[in-house]
Formats: C-alpha cells, sequence, structure tokens
C-alpha cells in the first residue's frame, strides 16, 4: 500500500486479556519500528526490525512484550497479560533502510486496558 | 530520564508571525536530529532533519538551528499558518551507538491562529 497500515485502530481489552497489533510497513522498507505513546509523554522506543531479525528489541518493557516479523513484510506486537499501564496508542514506522532518516510513521493502535 | 526534552507543552502564535519550538537534549552521543509533525488521530510526519556537521538546515519556511555546545536545537517556521497547528515533536539518534533508534521529546502543541 501506499503508507504503512495499523490494525486495529482502537483496541479495549480487559486485564489479564492477551492483544495483538498488527502493522503492514511501506512495500520495499527494509527496516521496521515499533513505538508507544502513552498520555503526556513522547514516543518510547520498542523494537526495531532489520528484515525478520530484530537487532534492537532493548526497549520492550517487560517479557509481556513480544514482537516478530515475517516475509520482511507484516509485524506483530504481542501484549501478554495486558495491565492498565499498557494503555497507550502504539505505533509502527517503516524505512527503506536503517538510516535514521525520516520514518513513515502509521496511525497507530490506542489500545485501552479496563 | 528524559534525554530529549520540550519545556513548552503549547505555543499559540497569529497567522503571518514566526513560531519558534524548542528542544533540549542530553546525550553528547546524539548526532542526528529530526523535527516531526502530529496532526489528531494520525501518525507523525517527518518535517525537517539535520546532522551534527551543520548548524541549520533550511527547507521552505522551516528552518531547523542546531547548537551543539548548548545541546539546543529548534525549529522557526515562517510565516505561520493555521495549517501548521499540530503537536511537534523533536527526535534524537545516537548512530554510532544505538543505531536506528530514536529517542523522542514529549511534543508541544503549536496553535496558529487566524
Amino acid at each position: 500500500g501506499a503508507g504503512v497500515s495499523q490494525s486495529p485502530s482502537n483496541k479495549v481489552t480487559e486485564k489479564g486479556k492477551d492483544v495483538e497489533l498488527r502493522c503492514d510497513p511501506i512495500s520495499g522498507h527494509t527496516a521496521l519500528y515499533w513505538y508507544r505513546q502513552s498520555l503526556g509523554q513522547g514516543l518510547e522506543f520498542l523494537i526495531y526490525f532489520q528484515g525478520n531479525s530484530a537487532p534492537d528489541k532493548s526497549g520492550l518493557p517487560s517479557d509481556r512484550f513480544s514482537a516478530e516479523r515475517t516475509g520482511g513484510s507484516v509485524s506483530t506486537l504481542t501484549i501478554q497479560r495486558t495491565q492498565q499501564e499498557d494503555s497507550a496508542v502504539y505505533l509502527c514506522a517503516s524505512s527503506l533502510r536503517p538510516a535514521n532518516y525520516g520514518y513513515t510513521f502509521g496511525s497507530g493502535t490506542r489500545l485501552t486496558v479496563v | 530520564d528524559q534525554q530529549v526534552k520540550q519545556n513548552s507543552p503549547s505555543l499559540s502564535v497569529q497567522e503571518g508571525r514566526i513560531s519558534i519550538l524548542n528542544c533540549d537534549y542530553t546525550n553528547s552521543m546524539f548526532d542526528y536530529f529530526l523535527w516531526y509533525k502530529k496532526y489528531p488521530a494520525e501518525g507523525p510526519t517527518f518535517l525537517i532533519s539535520i546532522s551534527s556537521i551543520k548548524d541549520k538546515n533550511e527547507d521552505g519556511r522551516f528552518t531547523v538551528f542546531l547548537n551543539k555546545s548548548a545541546k539546543h536545537l529548534s525549529l522557526h517556521i515562517v510565516p505561520s499558518q493555521p495549517g501548521d497547528s499540530a503537536v511537534y515533536f523533536c527526535a534524537a539518534s545516537a548512530r554510532e551507538t544505538s543505531g536506528s533508534r530514536l529517542t523522542f521529546g514529549e511534543g508541544t502543541q503549536l496553535t496558529v491562529n487566524p
């Protein structure tokens, strides 16, 4: 597609349930990133993929968080046993190469844990 | 620790005047800086960037200034237009040590009044 696509756009889940967030990057973009933005905060780095491997996953806040990327394209961020502090907007971005030039972000998934 | 800080949560200017958004950083390893603009319910979009070997980069109405000794950068928008009303994030990268990760500030809400 023309841009980075994220689904769902909104997700409300009960505390303790697992959720999966999906990101479809721009075709041909080898680098893919997950960030999250909590209320009143800046964007917080979670994980970076180059192709299907994750050279940097140091931003994942706990072992309840995991992510994978398949076929060098779609990525899924999974949060197990969700907690209220996981509530945030989860943003995916892609770039042609990991050169720190401008990313293209998706519109995000707003996750609310009740 | 907040390595990138935007101390003004909001800024209001009149159409046609200059908007100046400020950003301070603490990590001396940062060598590349970017500004993103974000409209509600959309992902951030890349606006302009500057490498640490420069002190100024200009693109149309947008100019970014970098003062390395003060660890300070600013974004100037002139003339400001109502369509510039958005949240502006500054971001920084230490390409030698942290690869493709960007560290973001908290954002500044700019409102341009007609």
